[in-house]
């Protein structure tokens, strides 16, 4: 149980276009939804935080108008990025914790990301 | 910033049991401690988490110092597909869901 799924795996795109990766919790729904970047040789940081119905939570420096965070439903979140350019190039991560775990302290389980690479 | 410090990293021979230590000398008493790795090129996997108790599960074994400032990850007989970045973080039960990872440990299995 527990499976959160990311689609596309990998995307590869000229510079200015935009981007969407989805996030699907398959067996679970989630109200809140996390999403994290990766550069190369580095940890994961934290993007924004997706709430379902209402609009996303993003970190100091991220810039919400170029990462569009959509949390339509309890299993789906997705990320757009915005007129992309090679510095977004990254691999892009989300997260979701089960709403029916009686226990907060229960774990987030995370997708297998998706790499982005900009032309 | 991160609140637990790890060894960069660390080898083990196949078979043998992997030890992997975490500081988390400030931790707080409603905080977790959860671990988690990430093997190349995927998303990070959920092993183990705890409050003040040894715990086990299929994966592995958690041992909490009994003043929670410390805990080891022990893999009992680990493989070549062990390999991995391994995270140690803490969080607030109830608090933010926030998960903040640091720079993990590499652990190397070899054969």
């Amino acid at each position: 149980g527990a499976v959160v799924s990311q689609h596309p795996s990998w995307v590869i795109c000229k510079s200015g276009t935009s981007v969407k990766i989805e996030c699907r919790s398959l067996d679970f729904q989630a109200t809140t939804m996390f999403w994290y970047r990766q550069f190369p040789k580095q940890s994961l940081m934290l993007m924004a935080t997706s709430n379902e119905g209402s609009k996303a939570t993003y970190e100091q420096g991220v810039e919400k108008d170029k990462f569009l965070i959509n949390h339509a439903s309890l299993t789906l979140s997705t990320l757009t990025v915005t007129s992309a350019h090679p510095e977004d190039s990254s691999f892009y991560i989300c997260s979701a914790r089960d709403l029916g775990s009686e226990y907060s302290n229960q774990p987030q389980h995370f997708g297998d990301g998706t790499r982005l690479s900009i032309l | 910033d991160a609140k637990t410090t790890q060894p960069t990293s660390m080898d083990c021979a196949e078979g043998r049991a992997a030890n992997l230590p975490c500081n988390h000398s400030t931790i707080s008493g409603n905080e977790y401690v959860y671990w988690y790795r990430q093997i190349h090129s995927q998303g990070p996997q959920y092993i183990i988490h705890g409050l003040k108790n040894n715990e086990t599960n299929e994966m592995a074994s958690l041992i909490i110092t009994e003043d929670r400032k410390s805990s080891t990850l022990i893999l009992p007989h680990a493989t070549l597909r062990d390999t991995a970045v391994y995270y140690c973080i803490v969080r607030v039960q109830g608090g933010s869901e926030k998960l903040v990872f640091g720079k993990g440990m590499k652990l190397t299995v070899n054969p």
